[in-house]
């Protein structure tokens, strides 16, 4: 059965450093989301992305943040300058783009900002 | 979306069934009820969603009431690997919906031995 996956599936990192979170979604899917997990919080949503470009974002989605589509099968998140507010857990998504909106989720990537 | 309201936690006995209520009294008649579950900060995993007639799968069963305003998830026989949490979600598949996923708090359904 065909899964989102990302890597790597834990990240370290020094305040103030770029990080690029990697994910693989379902071949043939056309929707791509990020969402985050803060430790004990809830799951919130990221950003939406839709033939190439950004088609929602959320508040946490700031300057900061960008995701990009490389090549035909990535999707990524980069966080340009981290802080020790962004370690959480961090998940992509996929959704077909027809019929019920059911998104497909990877196992997530631990970020953790020292 | 409509919100939706759900019972912070609930014990089942392990092989009994485990039944999750969610309220969603704001529904609007072209919204969907989703079900979702995460197991120990693994990815959320889709389980079943429905309109207004009940649904079966594999994994559960879904009641809707015949009013729309809430829903429950049904797992026949849960096992001790359905411990999670367990998210209701209502959104519409209108063209210009995005797809987000709003999660709430959820249910965490604790299977006991």
């Amino acid at each position: 059965e065909p899964e989102v996956t990302q890597t790597p599936s834990h990240q370290v990192t020094q305040m103030g450093q770029e990080v690029i979170l990697r994910c693989v979604p379902i071949s043939n899917h056309l929707y791509f989301y990020w969402y985050r997990q803060i430790l004990g919080q809830k799951v919130e949503f990221l950003v939406s992305f839709y033939n190439n470009e950004i088609s929602e974002k959320s508040e946490i989605f700031d300057d900061q943040f960008s995701v990009e589509r490389p090549d035909g099968s990535n999707f990524t998140l980069k966080i340009r300058s981290t802080k020790l507010e962004d370690s959480a857990m961090y998940f992509c998504a996929s959704f077909a783009g027809q019929g019920p909106r059911t998104q497909y989720f990877g196992p997530g990537t631990r970020l953790l900002v020292l | 979306d409509a919100k939706t309201t759900q019972p912070p936690s609930m014990d089942c006995a392990e092989g009994r069934a485990a039944n999750l209520p969610c309220n969603h009294s704001t529904i609007s008649g072209n919204e969907y009820v989703y079900w979702y579950r995460q197991i120990h900060s693994q990815g959320p995993q889709y389980i079943i969603h429905g309109l207004k007639n009940n649904e079966t799968n594999e994994m559960a069963s879904l009641i809707i009431t015949e009013d729309r305003k809430s829903s429950t998830l049904i797992l026949p026989h849960a096992t001790l690997r359905d411990t999670a949490v367990y998210y209701c979600i209502v959104r519409d598949h209108g063209s210009s919906n995005t797809g987000k996923l709003i999660f709430g708090q959820g249910t965490t359904l604790q299977v006991k031995p």
